[in-house]
């Protein structure tokens, strides 16, 4: 079965700060594809970025990138220019080829002013 | 007006009673999701549905039920609620044509007493 792990519950950065929050997954398909969810104090689940498991190069979307590492199942979600918004539970997910999304138990991140 | 919408957005009820919570969307998707949310287990998948005649289980489905009336509507019932169903419940839905992205309602926060 597949698995998602993250294995930061909570995290705390000063704003304009880099940050990293760690995600492994496992499974045993080669097509899939892996999400960040982010989910503010309103409690919206808002997509962040999104990786297709046959493309190598990672994505990026304005502030957010990812480092996926394929063979590691490994996916990692960077942001840079850290803003007091993005203060917020952060869900890793893999979905596979059944279209289900199986989800993390999340990174609480708290954007220091 | 938001695509996928979800009632009530909040609910206190007693244990034994039935409740439905409903989901409706105006994206067109045929694939309709419903999670449960509880603090330190991530979103979880309760029941899910490809199109109207499709009806499938998901991780959690105990003392839960669902109906799919409409491409457009999916409705979970809790025919007599427990106090450990007390959580957030999400509906969301997907369309495989457009990188699999799942699109959440705003969640119903159900409190069992």
């Amino acid at each position: 079965a597949q698995t998602v792990t993250q294995s930061q519950p909570e995290m705390s950065v000063q704003e304009a700060e880099t940050v990293t929050l760690s995600c492994t997954y496992d499974t045993s398909e080669s097509n899939y594809y892996l999400f960040w969810y982010k989910q503010p104090p309103s409690r919206q689940m808002i997509l962040v970025i999104r990786q297709e498991a046959y493309k190598q190069q990672n994505a990026t979307e304005n502030r957010f990138s990812v480092n996926f590492q394929k063979a590691a199942k490994s996916f990692s979600l960077k942001i840079s220019d850290s803003q007091l918004g993005d203060t917020a539970m952060y869900f890793c997910a893999f979905m596979n080829r059944d279209d289900k999304i199986i989800f993390g138990k999340g990174t609480r991140l708290h954007i220091l002013p | 007006d938001a695509d996928v919408t979800q009632t009530p957005r909040n609910r206190i009820t007693k244990t034994g009673k039935r409740i439905m919570l409903e989901c409706s969307q105006t994206k067109g998707h045929d694939r309709m999701y419903w999670y449960r949310q509880d603090p330190g287990l991530g979103l979880r998948l309760i029941y899910y549905s490809f199109d109207v005649k499709d009806i499938n289980k998901g991780e959690i489905s105990d003392g839960y039920s669902v109906s799919r009336q409409a491409q457009a509507k999916f409705s979970l019932s809790l025919e007599s609620a427990i106090p450990n169903q007390t959580a957030l419940y999400f509906c969301a839905t997907s369309d495989p044509q457009v990188y699999n992205e799942q699109f959440f309602g705003p969640g119903t926060r159900l409190t069992v007493l």
